[in-house]
């Protein structure tokens, strides 16, 4: 199966700046969606195909792909952004999550 | 609205059987792939099974392949996943999820504890 892995764990930002989230393949893969988890709650999907932002999502996000890495961008990060963020590849079955990284606030 | 509501979690001893149950309501329910995945407490999200709109096709996790079986009812729009000899390694909130690769909707999942 293909392994995901996000770096880093933990990113620590203040309210208002950019968050850049990596996520890289173990094999090339052309299929991606992030995910924004908070506590308490189910997953929300931010993205998919790499690039394309879901219905709702805010023009603040945006993601990007190069080979085998894969990036999530929040360009000014809002009081509502900070939860834990997932990458998920749908290239090959089965599909695999990353391990997930936590935007927290610094 | 979409909703996808998930029930049937519990409290389990190893060895142990529970069926969950996905009722979901607000769209067509025959022209949508249903997937499960679950959560293990603070950890990451895991993939366990896939079902196909006729339930033709369907895929399991490694994990729980020969032990966990997905169906589906059209009829009643409607998931199930039973899960047999259960183990601790299975203790998570399981989340029923729409779509066949990405998942747009998700339930608010429910909660399976297997311990002695």
């Amino acid at each position: 199966e293909i392994v995901m892995t996000q770096s880093p764990a933990t990113l620590s930002v203040s309210p208002g700046e950019r968050a850049t989230l990596s996520c890289r393949a173990s094999e090339s893969l052309g299929n991606l969606a992030w995910y924004q988890q908070k506590p308490g709650q189910a997953p929300r999907l931010l993205i998919f195909a790499a690039s394309t932002r879901a219905t709702g999502t805010p023009a603040r996000f945006s993601g990007s792909a190069s080979g085998t890495e894969f990036t999530l961008t929040i360009s000014s990060l809002q009081s509502e952004d900070f939860a834990v963020y997932y990458c998920q590849q749908y290239s090959n079955w089965p599909p695999t999550f990353g391990q997930g990284t936590k935007v927290e606030i610094k | 609205e979409v909703q996808l509501v998930e029930s049937g979690g519990g409290l389990v001893q190893p060895g142990g059987s529970l069926r969950l149950s996905c009722a979901t309501s607000g769209f067509t329910f025959s022209g949508y792939e249903i997937n499960w995945v679950r959560q293990a407490p603070g950890k990451g999200l895991e993939w366990v099974s896939y079902i196909s709109t006729t339930g033709s096709t369907i895929y399991y996790a490694d994990s729980v392949k020969g032990r966990f079986s997905i169906s589906r009812d059209n009829a009643k729009n409607s998931v199930f996943l039973q899960m047999n000899s259960l183990r601790a390694e299975d203790t998570a909130v399981y989340y029923c999820a729409r779509d066949e690769y990405y998942y747009q909707y998700w339930g608010q999942g429910t909660l399976v504890t297997v311990s002695s």
